[in-house]
């Protein structure tokens, strides 16, 4: 099965304070999803990426693929306080999405 | 449009009860997921509905069971309730297979 790797597990930075945090798999990658959770709430989906070399953005927040590495950075720039919360990756490694995993997940603190 | 809504939002059962749990996703949106989410486990998939019918399903015993009606509205079932089956349990619903938009979720609490 497919292990997705989060680092770091927690992160507390300064508003304003650019971040990174990654999700490494120990398997191909045909497909990873960022997700953005607050406590105890549903997810918030970020963006998915397929392609190596891929980059997305949104507002302030990229993502990017390395597919030789089977690494996914997610990067904010200029965080705010309504950054915080949990960033979680998932991915599948079926190809078919029969196979979906996810990382324990990286809380974010922004402190203002 | 309105969001994903999934009820109960919170339920509390005891051990060997079933439970079913709702979700209907943005309208239009035809492909719905289920998840689990606990402390230990993390996120794990469950299944993935699409028109009517089971399109994948995660590593999860058979008490674990879903289905989906004709207006694309899912229901999950959970049989014979463990301890361990205490969860948020998150549905999806996606129009693209790529993009997914989720409930608010169900808080299962079982004593």
């Amino acid at each position: 099965s497919q292990e997705l790797e989060q680092s770091p597990q927690s992160l507390i930075v300064q508003e304003g304070k650019n971040l990174t945090i990654n999700c490494t798999s120990s398997k191909t990658l045909y497909g990873l999803y960022w997700y953005k959770q607050k406590y105890g709430e549903g997810l918030i989906f970020l963006m998915m990426l397929q392609k190596g070399g891929e980059e997305k953005s949104h507002e302030k927040i990229t993502a990017k693929l390395d597919e030789k590495k089977q690494q996914s950075s997610l990067h904010i720039t200029a965080s705010q306080p309504s950054h915080a919360g949990i960033y979680l990756c998932g991915a599948d490694s079926s190809g078919n999405n029969n196979d979906m995993r996810f990382g324990a997940g990286t809380r974010l603190t922004v402190k203002p | 449009k309105a969001g994903v809504t999934q009820t109960p939002r919170y339920l509390i059962k005891t051990r060997g009860q079933q439970v079913t749990l709702s979700c209907s996703p943005i309208s239009g949106h035809r492909s719905v997921s289920w998840y689990q989410q606990t402390p230990g486990q993390g996120l794990q998939f469950l299944f993935e509905y699409f028109s009517e019918t089971q399109r994948n399903k995660g590593n999860f015993p058979g008490r674990f069971s879903g289905r989906q009606f004709s207006n694309s509205r899912s229901e999950m079932n959970v049989s014979t309730l463990e301890l361990g089956d205490s969860a948020l349990y998150l549905c999806a619903s996606s129009l693209d297979f790529q993009t997914q938009y989720f409930g608010p979720g169900t808080r299962l609490l079982v004593l």
